[in-house]
């Protein structure tokens, strides 16, 4: 099974701040490799698909990036509604999830 | 518009199964897997399976094999999940999600509580 290392586990920021996470596959995924946000009591959003495209109707301040085993989401300028846990999702063959990032606003 | 609307939540005694629905709106439910996912409290994210409802075909978490059933019925586009032999360890939200890829779409999520 393919393993996901995701990092940092929670983090704090300030409004506007930039916001990196990152994402370390246990094997090549090419660029199998999706973005998550979930805030409390509600179902994950997807964010990012294909590790660098952006989902309809989300905003630029969110990007991702990466192939192979490495990948980083990015979140250009951090902004209340932001606060949420962050997930980042392989399917080369069955999926996996991160371990998930709280960003929680300093 | 695109919905996933699941069935209520349940309470089960250990050892006991339990069948979740989801029902699929606004596509065309072949032509999408549905995968699922689940999430304990206070934990994250952990994916069950998915299944192709076009022709059947599934693929499974090594942990959940042979747990767990996935079926669809394309005439009412409706996909169930059933997972047998509970323990209090099968307490969480089941989430249904369209795809088998990436998921832009989810159910509102389930809770399964299991207890004696």
């Amino acid at each position: 099974d393919i393993q996901m290392t995701q990092s940092p586990s929670s983090l704090s920021a300030s409004v506007g701040d930039r916001v990196t996470i990152t994402c370390q596959a246990s094997q090549d995924i090419v660029n199998y490799l999706n973005w998550y946000q979930q805030k409390p009591g509600k179902a994950p959003k997807l964010l990012i698909y294909d590790a660098s495209n952006l989902e309809k109707g989300v905003p630029s301040r969110f990007s991702g990036s990466g192939s192979g085993t490495d990948f980083t989401f990015t979140i250009s300028s951090l902004q209340p509604d932001d606060i949420a846990t962050y997930y980042c999702q392989q399917y080369e063959n069955t999926w996996t999830f991160g371990q998930g990032t709280k960003v929680e606003i300093k | 518009q695109i919905h996933l609307v699941q069935s209520g939540g349940e309470v089960k005694k250990p050892g006991a199964s339990v069948k979740v629905s989801c029902k699929a709106t606004g596509y065309t439910f072949p032509n999408f897997g549905i995968s699922w996912v689940r999430q304990a409290p206070g934990q994250g994210l952990e994916w069950m399976g998915w299944i192709t409802p076009y022709n059947g075909n599934t693929n499974f978490a090594q942990k959940f094999q042979g747990r767990v059933t996935l079926t669809t019925d394309t005439s009412t586009s409706m996909a169930y999940m059933e997972l047998r032999s509970l323990t209090s360890d099968d307490t969480a939200v089941y989430y249904c999600a369209r795809g088998v890829g990436e998921a832009a779409y989810w159910g509102q999520g389930t809770l399964v509580t299991v207890s004696s």
